[in-house]
């Protein structure tokens, strides 16, 4: 079975800095799909990023960008100019590139982003 | 497309009693998956559906719970005789079918019905 893990429970970042928030999983697939969804409070939780691990190339989406290690199996997504409105719990999910059961996601417990003005 | 729709958004009830919870998906995903959350932890899969079929459940959905989809659109998720250890976030997930390019596996989540047991 697969597993995420997400070792920081918190992290801080100032206002228009950069911040980088880790995560790692464990599996024996050589392709997958890896996910980062923010979940601000109380509001429903949203795609940040997507990663094919079949594909080199890092993926980025405006002011995110993830860091995608593949033999490390290591994921990390790194914040650029954060903005107060990235406060929010992070989580990291993966996806089996099988269909059926597997297309669940295996999510991690999350980080909690604050932003400091 | 409003996305993903839950309801209610709270639940309070008491130990024993029985609780029902609605997630209508995006038109046009086939798919809707049922996941549940606790405190300080990441969403844990319960089950899913593709169409009107329930193709998967989790050992985590105890014999007290039950999901329906009867028509392939909305979806149920019925906690019967609830317990202290039910109270958490349940979240509710639709997608593309995956053989879609447009789908890139990606599921949507509504905004989740928060459960407390007292």
């Amino acid at each position: 079975a697969q597993t995420v893990t997400q070792s920081q429970p918190e992290m801080s970042v100032q206002e228009a800095e950069t911040v980088t928030l880790s995560c790692t999983y464990d599996t024996s697939e050589s392709d997958y799909y890896l996910f980062w969804y923010k979940q601000p409070p109380s509001r429903q939780m949203i795609l940040v990023i997507r990663q094919e691990a079949y594909k080199q190339q890092n993926a980025t989406e405006n002011r995110f960008s993830v860091n995608f290690q593949k033999a490390a199996k290591s994921f990390s997504l790194k914040i650029s100019d954060s903005q107060l409105g990235d406060a929010a719990m992070y989580f990291c999910a993966y996806r089996s590139p099988f269909d059926g059961a597997n297309s669940k996601l295996t999510f991690g417990k999350g980080i909690t982003l604050s932003v400091r003005p | 497309d409003t996305g993903v729709s839950q309801d209610p958004r709270h639940k309070i009830t008491k130990r024993g009693q029985n609780v029902t919870f609605r997630c209508d998906p995006i038109s046009e995903h086939n798919r809707l998956y049922w996941y549940r959350q606790t405190l300080g932890q990441g969403p844990e899969f319960l089950t899913y559906f593709q169409n009107e079929a329930q193709l998967e459940k989790s050992r985590l959905l105890s014999d007290r719970f039950s999901a329906e989809r009867p028509k392939g659109s909305f979806s149920t998720l019925e906690i019967q005789r609830t317990e202290q250890g039910d109270s958490a976030m349940y979240l509710c997930a639709s997608s593309l079918p995956p053989g879609l390019e447009l789908a890139k596996n990606i599921q949507y989540f509504g905004a989740g019905t928060r459960l407390s047991v007292l």
